[in-house]
């Protein structure tokens, strides 16, 4: 009984490829987010979503385009990647923007570009 | 907007020891501090949280305490044990986000 599930765990690819990560949360939450953490462990907010709408983009490139089909699904697709693309993907959700409510993160998507 | 410090970066105890890990912010209106403890290859777990209208909490070996007029929060830990290594995060609600600190790794020797 997953909460916050994404696919795939780890991902190897070539500069200049196009790929995507999935992200479903069972939670019945109305927000969910992208969190990316670098090799330094950072843990940087990239886009969060309340009930199918856009509502944080953190100045991130266009190259990344979110897409959330419906408040339990966000997936993450990535175009033309690059080496500085490397990094751990987290998704996560929660109640009500977060203010205040639990953030559940699901398992990480290890992303390596070579 | 939001913008969290976190201090130590690395901390390094012996068993039974008591560890502090200190955060500072900067939104006066931030009213919820949670703190996520990661270990190697998992995922941010929340451990403990703290509301604006609290200045302690505490869970068994774990607690908080949160001074707003100050804009800093601790967590603590007592009696540590090596599973207690990770890297702990505190974070800070700013404008509709959840802002993380730097990361702090725990590592607790026997």
């Amino acid at each position: 009984d997953t909460a916050v599930s994404q696919t795939p765990k780890y991902l190897v690819t070539q500069m200049g490829n196009d790929k995507s990560i999935k992200c479903e949360q069972n939670l019945g939450h109305d927000t969910m987010y992208w969190y990316k953490q670098d090799s330094k462990k950072f843990l940087k907010i990239m886009f969060s979503y309340n009930n199918k709408e856009l509502i944080i983009n953190e100045t991130v490139p266009n190259r990344f385009s979110p897409k959330s089909p419906d408040k339990a699904h966000l997936n993450l697709h990535i175009n033309s990647l690059e080496l500085g693309d490397s990094a751990v993907y987290f998704c996560a959700s929660s109640w009500e923007g977060g203010a205040g409510n639990t953030i559940y993160f699901g398992e990480g998507s290890w992303l390596t570009v070579v | 907007g939001e913008n969290v410090e976190q201090h130590p970066s690395t901390l390094s105890v012996q068993e039974g020891d008591s560890a502090v890990i200190k955060c500072t912010y900067s939104d006066s209106a931030s009213n919820y501090f949670p703190w996520y403890k990661q270990e190697l290859g998992k995922r941010p777990q929340l451990i403990i949280d703290i509301r604006s209208n609290v200045g302690e909490k505490k869970d068994q070996r774990i607690a908080v305490t949160l001074n707003k007029t100050a804009k800093h929060f601790s967590l603590h830990i007592t009696e540590t044990q090596p599973e207690d290594s990770a890297v702990y995060f505190c974070a800070a609600v700013g404008f509709q986000k959840l802002v993380f600190g730097t990361g702090t790794r725990l590592l607790v020797s026997p």
